[in-house]
């Protein structure tokens, strides 16, 4: 059964700590998203990344940034969270070939 | 910027009745894809439609894209409580890259 995972499915986190989000995928896909997704505000684009070592902003990035060392593996860092970071958070992955996404069971983050 | 637009944004239905929710753009796509999610779950891809007209059935549903590309309908026939979730549907311009999301239809079907 093909998968994404999310390391965390909770996490707390306080203001001003430094947040990893890691995501694994083991489809051998070329691309791979993290969104996150607020009540009211459906999925926003955070970052994402074409191939190894490469990445893009999405409609979202101040606040966060990416890293992906190797092709399985897109993580998001929270550079200094805050409050308004609490936020459910959903990694996928896509085949370069096309397709739809495969979603992570999502992380849900909370910043006191 | 590409927006999709889905309606109706809620919808509460009793078990057995028929539905259908819409997915509109002003944009073209060059494919569609419909997802499901369940609360604290992430979505599941339930389908994609690539071609102008293109119909998919998956059991008591139905897909449907419209002939221009810019559109979709899913159509679940005697919906059951485990249809209840939010619907999404997405779209992009290339086969692959990122896609834009609508913002859902949420779906409870009561027994």
């Amino acid at each position: 059964d093909v998968k994404v995972t999310q390391s965390s499915r909770y996490l707390v986190k306080r203001t001003g700590e430094k947040v990893f989000l890691e995501c694994v995928q083991d489809m051998d896909h070329e691309n791979m998203f993290w969104y996150r997704q607020d009540p009211g505000l459906g999925l926003r684009l955070i970052y994402f990344s074409y191939d190894v070592k490469m990445k893009e902003k999405g409609d979202i990035p101040e606040g966060y940034s990416v890293s992906r060392e190797k092709k399985e593996r897109f993580s998001l860092i929270l550079e200094s969270a805050s409050t308004n970071q609490t936020s459910m958070y959903l990694c996928a992955s896509r085949s370069g070939q096309g397709g739809g996404y495969t979603f992570g069971s999502g992380t849900r983050l909370t910043v006191v | 910027t590409q927006l999709l637009e889905q309606s109706p944004q809620f919808l509460s239905i009793q078990e057995g009745e028929n539905l259908t929710v819409y997915c509109n753009s002003s944009s073209v796509f060059s494919s569609l894809q419909w997802y499901r999610q369940e609360p604290g779950e992430g979505p599941v891809l339930l389908v994609t439609v690539v071609t102008g007209g293109e119909v998919k059935k998956l059991k008591r549903l139905t897909f449907q894209f419209g002939d221009a590309r810019k559109d979709s309908s899913l159509h679940i026939t005697a919906a059951q409580p485990g249809d209840t979730g939010l619907y999404l549907c997405a779209g992009g311009r290339t086969n692959a890259g990122k896609s834009t999301f609508g913002d859902g239809t949420t779906l409870t079907v009561k027994p």
